[in-house]
C-alpha cells in the first residue's frame, strides 16, 4: 500500500524550531520529487516546498513566505521525507501535509497524501 | 506570479443535481509541448487530506465516479459534480503547476 506517514508537529514558540518527518511506503522513494503543503486553521491550501530526487539533482524550491527559514531534505535509506522549520512564526500555524506524485507523475498533481501534522507556533 | 481565482465561494446544490465549479488563471496553462493543460482537481473532506479527482483539466484520476468531469484549456476551467451525492459535500480545490504548484482559494459543495 502506497503511505505516507508524518510526523514531529507540536507547539512551539515564535522564533522556535521544529523538524517534521514524512515516512514513505509502497512507491520508489528515491524516485519521487517530494512535496510539503500546508494548510491554516478554516483556511486552503499552500504549498511550501519540493525536493526533487538525486537524479534530478535532490534540489529545492519554496514559496516565497517560508524561503530563507525552512528547507526540506530527505534520506533515501530511510524512505523519509523532512521539513527542517527555523524561525517560525505564529502564521506558520498549519496542518503540514506531505504529498507526492507516483501513478501521475508529470502531471503536476499529487495523487498520494499522508494525514498530516499539526504545528501550532504560539506564545 | 500566477493568480488562480475559483467561483462561486460556495454553493448548495439539491441531491441528483448538477454542481459546477470554475477556476481562472491569471495565464494559460495550456503546454505548447504536449497540448496539455496543468490544471488539477481536489476535493477535500472535514479532517481528510485532499484527495487528487481530476488532472491534466479532463483526465478522471483512478476510481473517481464518472459523475465527477472537467473541462476547460488555456485559462478557463470547470470542475462539474453530476448527479450530486451526499458524499460530495466538500470543499474542491484547482490547482495549476507553472514551475511551482498553486491552489485555488476553494469551494466549498453542501447539500440545498
Amino acid at each position: 500500500e502506497v503511505q505516507l506517514v508524518e510526523s514531529g508537529g507540536g507547539l512551539v514558540k515564535p522564533g522556535g524550531s521544529l523538524r517534521l518527518s514524512c515516512a514513505a511506503s509502497g512507491f520508489t522513494f528515491s524516485n519521487a520529487w517530494m512535496r510539503w503543503v500546508r494548510q491554516a486553521p478554516g483556511k486552503g491550501l499552500e504549498w511550501v516546498g519540493r525536493i526533487k530526487n538525486k537524479i534530478d539533482g535532490a534540489t529545492t524550491d519554496f514559496a516565497a513566505p517560508v524561503k530563507g527559514r525552512f528547507t526540506i531534505s530527505r534520506d533515501d535509506s530511510k524512505n523519509t521525507l523532512y521539513l527542517q522549520m527555523n524561525s517560525l512564526k505564529i502564521e506558520d500555524t498549519a496542518l503540514y501535509y506531505c504529498t507526492t506524485d507516483v501513478a501521475v507523475a508529470g502531471t503536476g498533481a499529487f495523487d498520494v497524501w499522508g494525514q498530516g501534522t499539526m504545528v501550532t507556533v504560539s506564545s | 506570479d500566477i493568480v488562480l481565482t475559483q467561483s462561486p465561494d460556495s454553493l448548495a446544490v439539491s441531491l441528483g443535481e448538477r454542481a459546477t465549479i470554475n477556476c481562472k488563471s491569471s495565464q494559460s496553462l495550456l503546454h505548447s509541448s504536449n497540448n496539455k493543460n496543468y490544471l488539477n482537481w481536489y476535493q477535500q473532506k472535514p479532517g481528510q487530506p485532499p484527495k487528487l479527482l481530476i488532472y491534466w483539466a479532463s483526465t478522471r484520476e483512478s476510481g473517481v465516479p464518472d459523475r465527477f468531469s472537467g473541462s476547460g484549456s488555456g485559462t478557463d476551467f470547470t470542475l462539474t459534480i453530476s448527479n450530486l451525492q451526499a458524499e460530495d459535500v466538500a470543499v474542491y480545490y484547482c490547482q495549476l503547476h507553472y514551475n511551482t504548484p498553486h491552489f485555488g482559494p476553494g469551494t466549498k459543495v453542501d447539500i440545498k
